[in-house]
């Protein structure tokens, strides 16, 4: 089976520009988490969705972010317009919860390396 | 108050000792541990898991928990210089979703 796949896997941009990241979940996964890491701030999450419904979305830092699930297969993070403090590498990981305790764990994508200049 | 917490290191063992990695959480009601292993410029990997008390043994891998405590380790038996890495701790609720992640531990295994 297929892993978490993830695109672009780098993205250069200038300030103001939209970005758009993209994500493919684990076939029968039905979580899909969307994070940010940087050197400065660790590992944060920014939004999860269970079932194609966003849960939690008070990671996502400002109303710049975005983020959809339109199918259980599939989502997009989007940042408009970005900024150049938005530079960090853009992880979504899926998991298959809700069922028991070894449902919690979650896979990673490649990530996305996204520099703003 | 960090939610889980790891001494950022780095951690620096010679190669064959063991590397024993820690971390403590806040909230007693976390059921599931989980540490995960990153390489640099790569995402993480989960490589252990456990969720009831005691010790998870996975080749050179130990997982300890100690839940009254609100603690959890692991260890690296015969480190090799492959284990050189970022290790995050992180930990979740059964049948739920969202997983709290430390910052990490990095580890140098020197040849």
């Amino acid at each position: 089976d297929a892993g978490v796949i993830q695109s672009p896997r780098h993205e250069v941009t200038e300030m103001g520009q939209e970005v758009t990241l993209r994500c493919k979940l684990i076939s029968g996964h039905n979580s899909l988490f969307w994070y940010r890491q940087t050197m400065m701030r660790g590992l944060e999450l920014l939004i999860y969705f269970n079932n194609n419904v966003p849960i939690d979305d008070s990671g996502m830092p400002e109303d710049r972010f975005s983020a959809k699930m339109p199918n259980a297969s599939f989502s997009t993070l989007k940042i408009q317009p970005s900024e150049p403090r938005d530079s960090a590498v853009y992880f979504c990981a899926t998991q298959l919860a809700g069922g028991p305790e070894s449902y919690n764990e979650q896979f990673f994508g490649p990530g996305t390396r996204l520099t703003v200049l | 108050q960090k939610e889980v917490e790891q001494n950022s290191g780095p951690l620096s063992v010679p190669e064959g000792a063991i590397a024993s990695l820690n971390c403590t959480y806040s909230d007693r009601v976390s059921q599931s541990f989980f540490w995960y292993r990153q390489y640099s410029g790569k995402s993480p990997e989960l490589i252990m898991s456990i969720y009831s008390n005691g010790d998870k043994e996975d080749g050179r891998f130990t997982a300890q928990l100690n839940k009254a405590s609100q603690y959890v380790s692991l260890l690296i038996r015969d480190s090799q210089p492959s284990d050189s890495a970022t290790y995050l701790c992180a930990v979740g609720y059964t049948g739920g979703f969202k997983t709290i992640f430390g910052a990490g531990t990095r580890l140098f295994v020197k040849a």
